[in-house]
């Protein structure tokens, strides 16, 4: 089955400790892009990928890194997660670079205290 | 840089009503994606759209490049259609990279 996969789905972690959100996905889309979703903000885009080794900043990268080594993994990676990170994150990939439609992974339920 | 408005915030409907959903952009763009994310919080496609007008079922969605304006029609609406609706657009027109997406509009339709 087509599909974007991400881990964890849900997620309670402490101020300062080192996560990484992975996201897979098995349709050999070039493009990939992380999201966070907060209330009364709505989706805003993190940092989003063209292809491997190709990685770009969105609206809100502060406080995430990612990287693009292989074609179906982009991992989402707080250095040092902070309370403001809390939110719901979502994976999401696509054909190419230009005009094509979005796949979703299941989203990332993520609290940090 | 885009911006993007939507419109109505908040949709109650009952069931069997035509619905319409409005998004409109500050920037020329190229494509426009409508999204749907049903209260489970998952997100799908609905439509990527560039002109005119594509059909899916009992969705409708339609742009106007000119106007900057789309809209997502539902016909014969259902109970399980209530959903929130979201509308997203490249952040610096040509690009389909960057995406800035619209606040949402809640739909809730009551049998």
């Amino acid at each position: 089955e087509a599909q974007v996969t991400q881990n964890p789905r849900y997620l309670i972690t402490v101020t300062g400790k080192k996560l990484t959100v992975t996201c897979s996905q098995n349709m050999n889309h070039e493009y990939m892009s992380w999201y966070r979703q907060d209330p009364g903000l709505g989706l805003r885009q993190i940092y989003y990928s063209m292809n491997v080794e190709v990685t770009d900043k969105g609206d809100v990268p502060e406080g995430y890194k990612v990287s693009r080594k292989e074609k179906r993994n982009f991992p989402l990676i707080l250095e040092s997660p902070s309370p403001n990170q809390t939110s719901l994150y979502f994976c999401a990939s696509k054909l190419g670079s230009g005009a094509n439609v979005l796949t979703f992974g299941a989203g990332s339920r993520l609290t940090v205290l | 840089k885009n911006e993007v408005e939507q419109s109505p915030q908040n949709l109650t409907a009952q069931e069997g009503e035509f619905i319409t959903i409005n998004c409109s952009y500050s920037v020329g763009i190229s494509a426009l994606h409508w999204l749907q994310q049903h209260p489970g919080g998952g997100i799908v496609s609905l439509f990527m759209l560039s002109s005119g007008k594509k059909k899916h079922g009992r969705l409708i969605a339609t742009i106007n490049i000119q106007e900057k304006h789309s809209s997502l029609h539902i016909t014969a609406s259902h109970p399980r259609d209530s959903a929130v609706y979201i509308c997203a657009v490249p952040h610096y027109g040509g690009s389909q990279g960057n995406l800035i997406f619209g606040k949402g509009t809640k739909l809730s339709v009551k049998p």
